[in-house]
C-alpha cells in the first residue's frame, strides 16, 4: 500500500518557469490537500479538495492552481515561479474532513526557485 | 480565521524527563485538536488527537489536555526517549469549517542522553 505519493522529491526552478507537482493516493480518500512548509512557520494550506471536480482555496493560494479530475490525483501547478515559492510542499489526504480524521501526508517535495 | 500559537519553539530535555508543549487557539468554535510528529526529513504523522467533548486523552507515554475555557491545549510526553526527538505540530479545526486544519508553528524537541 503506497499511501500518498508525490513527485518530484526535489526540483530547482528559475524565476518565471512553471511546473507541476504530482500527487496521487491509493486509499480512495475523498479529501486531498496541498500544504507548504517554511522554516519556523508550520504548515500552511494552499488548496484543498473534498472530491473529484471540487477544489477550494486555503490560506495561501496565490501563485498556485490545482485540479481534481479523479479521486486519486491532485496536482499542484506553479505558474511564473518566484523566490517566495521556495519551500517544501506536502500533499495529504484523508477519508473524512481534517476536523474528524487523520491526514496522511506524502514524503514532500523540496522546491527551490532561483 | 483561526490562529494557533505554539510554545516553545525549541525544547531540550534529558532522557527520562517529561516534556510539555502548549498551544492556544483563537476561535472558540474549534472542536478538533490533533498533534503531528515530524522526524527530520520525514512526513508529518498523527500521534494523538482530542475533541472538545473531552478534557484529556492518553496513549501510553503521550497525553493531550484541553481547556476550552482558556482556549488552550497541551501535549505531554513522559519518560522521554531519544526517538522522541522531532518537530511536533499542534493544529485546530472547526467542524464544518471548510475542512481547514490550521497548524501551529512547531516545536523542535531534542531529547539528550
Amino acid at each position: 500500500n503506497a499511501g500518498v505519493t508525490q513527485t518530484p522529491k526535489f526540483r530547482i526552478l528559475k524565476i518565471g518557469q512553471s511546473m507541476t507537482l504530482q500527487c496521487t493516493q491509493d486509499m480512495n480518500h475523498n479529501y486531498m490537500y496541498w500544504y507548504r512548509q517554511d522554516p519556523g512557520m508550520g504548515l500552511k494550506l494552499i488548496y484543498y479538495s473534498v472530491g473529484a471536480g471540487i477544489t477550494d482555496k486555503g490560506e495561501v493560494p496565490n501563485g498556485y492552481n490545482v485540479s481534481r479530475s479523479t479521486t486519486e490525483d491532485f496536482p499542484l501547478r506553479l505558474e511564473l515561479a518566484a523566490p517566495s515559492q521556495t519551500s517544501v510542499y506536502f500533499c495529504a489526504s484523508s477519508a473524512v474532513g481534517p476536523n474528524t480524521g487523520e491526514l496522511f501526508f506524502g514524503e514532500g517535495s523540496r522546491l527551490t526557485v532561483l | 480565521g483561526e490562529n494557533v500559537e505554539q510554545h516553545p519553539s525549541t525544547l531540550s530535555v534529558q532522557e527520562g524527563d517529561s516534556a510539555v508543549i502548549k498551544c492556544t487557539y483563537s476561535d472558540s468554535a474549534s472542536n478538533y485538536f490533533p498533534w503531528y510528529k515530524q522526524e527530520l526529513g520525514k512526513r508529518p504523522q498523527l500521534i494523538i488527537d482530542i475533541r472538545s467533548n473531552v478534557g484529556e486523552k492518553k496513549d501510553q507515554r503521550i497525553a493531550v489536555t484541553l481547556n476550552k475555557t482558556a482556549k488552550h491545549f497541551s501535549l505531554h510526553i513522559t519518560e522521554t526517549q531519544p526517538e522522541d526527538s522531532a518537530v511536533y505540530f499542534c493544529a485546530a479545526s472547526i467542524e464544518g469549517g471548510g475542512n481547514k486544519l490550521t497548524f501551529g508553528t512547531g516545536t523542535q524537541l531534542k531529547v539528550e542522553l
